[in-house]
């Protein structure tokens, strides 16, 4: 079955502001990562948040962990148009292969 | 660092045909996964090896195969194209098998685009 699932499917707006998407899994995980892909291109991996871990940073990366509720969230600040580009969870746990979910397409707007 | 190479980027190949994808590791990682993506499938899980063993298999036909080499390079070919097969091939690296007890990151290589004509 499916673990990751991405909310919105796709966002779009302005440069300057933020940007929030969603994911939500089914069942439990060791750690869930997030990944950007730019245009059909490979994967890049922003940031990794273990099952213990509530909160991490990156940069302008924001990514936060509710495992009561099994949901994940990743916020962009003050997004530019090079974070135009779709963004993907995977879930790990332990005797799986990642698992990622549909994504959601970004688009900052100029 | 260099990090993970596929070759080639791009490949056509008609119906029935068979073709090869090569994944170069990160240096040192032993673990190399194989991604199919599809705009209606999403990101699908072909396989995984590591260290020259078939740690884990999705659920795609025998048609789907690799291998690992010694070096942790990996080949992933697939036999008797059909045109369903036309995707974006990502390979995966990481230090550690995923699925394991512990965090594994996992890096992507660019992708191979196979287009069956």
């Amino acid at each position: 079955s499916q673990q990751g699932e991405e909310d919105p499917q796709a966002l779009s707006i302005q440069e300057g502001e933020n940007a929030t998407m969603n994911c939500s899994y089914k069942t439990s995980i060791n750690n869930l990562q997030w990944y950007r892909q730019n245009s059909g291109r490979g994967l890049v991996h922003l940031i990794l948040i273990r099952s213990n871990e509530r909160e991490k940073h990156s940069g302008r990366l924001r990514v936060t962990l509710d495992t009561s509720k099994k949901s994940s969230s990743l916020l962009i600040t003050a997004s530019r148009a090079a974070d135009t580009a779709s963004y993907f969870c995977a879930t790990e746990y332990y005797g799986q292969n990642f698992v990622f979910g549909p994504g959601t397409r970004l688009s900052v707007l100029p | 660092k260099a990090g993970v190479t596929q070759t080639p980027r791009y490949l056509i190949k008609t119906r029935g045909q068979q073709v090869t994808l090569s994944c170069s590791p990160i240096s040192g990682h032993r673990s190399v996964s194989w991604y199919q993506q599809t705009p209606g499938q999403g990101l699908q899980f072909l396989f995984e090896y590591f260290s020259e063993t078939q740690r884990n298999k999705g659920n795609f036909p025998g048609r789907f195969s690799g291998r690992q080499f010694s070096n942790s390079r990996s080949e992933m070919n697939v036999s008797t194209l059909e045109l369903g097969d036309s995707a974006l091939y990502l390979c995966a690296s990481s230090l550690v098998s995923t699925g394991g007890k512990g965090n594994t990151e996992a890096f992507f290589g660019q992708g191979t685009r196979l287009t069956v004509v």
